[in-house]
């Protein structure tokens, strides 16, 4: 089966750096996105990533090793706001699109 | 600004008793998507429409219907609400199906009540 694994939770402290992992095993590749999901909102579009290496945006970068099926997200400076969920999807060979539950990133200050 | 827009952005309903959700978008996009995501899980993909092709996951129950009467416009209707239904329905668009990002847009959701 096709499987996407982030961990549930996460605590940062504001003004620091977190790095939420994602992990995939699905049937082809044909990229990865990150998503911000906001507490009872829709998901918006962070990152895209279809080679291997680090895309920067900003404060966020997001890295991606096809070899491994491993990505990560990269959040620097954090802010308040940032407090959301982060889902993490593939597309697989069929151009389907297999997503995460999403990590949920909890910032203190 | 262009975008996608749900209505209602609550529904309550009767168990059993019929809903339809609407979704409109303004980006002119191809692809619309219907995902149903309950707490703390991932989004599940019910149905999508490339222009008028309808699309239907093999597991998405018989008591959800869908409808794009034009390419602005895509329904969900829940024929029969049970309370396993209660959830957020997510409208999203993209720009084509297949290669390429095609990045998902979304609709700030319905928010299903099932009483």
């Amino acid at each position: 089966g096709q499987n996407i694994d982030q961990p549930t939770e996460m605590t940062a402290t504001e003004g620091a750096i977190v790095q939420i992992n994602c992990t995939y095993q699905t049937s082809g590749f044909n990229g990865l996105f990150w998503y911000q999901q906001h507490a009872g909102e829709a998901p918006t579009f962070l990152s895209y990533n279809v080679l291997d290496g680090l895309e920067e945006k900003g404060r966020f970068s997001s890295f991606l090793s096809r070899s491994k099926g491993y990505s990560y997200l990269l959040l620097k400076e954090l802010q308040m706001k940032d407090s959301a969920s982060y889902l993490c999807a593939v597309k697989d060979s069929n151009y389907q699109l297999i997503w995460g539950a999403g990590t949920k990133l909890i910032i203190k200050p | 600004d262009a975008m996608v827009i749900q209505n209602p952005r609550y529904q309550v309903t009767q168990f059993g008793k019929p809903v339809t959700l609407s979704c409109s978008q303004t980006l002119n996009h191809n692809v619309m998507y219907w995902y149903q995501q309950k707490s703390s899980q991932a989004p599940k993909l019910l149905f999508h429409y490339y222009d008028k092709d309808f699309n239907n996951e093999a597991d998405t129950p018989d008591n959800f219907q869908s409808r794009r009467p034009n390419t602005s416009f895509c329904f969900l209707d829940i024929r029969s609400p049970g309370l396993g239904d209660a959830a957020m329905y997510l409208c999203a668009t993209s720009t084509a199906s297949g290669s390429g990002a095609n990045v998902l847009t979304f609709g700030a959701g319905s928010r299903l009540t099932v009483l």
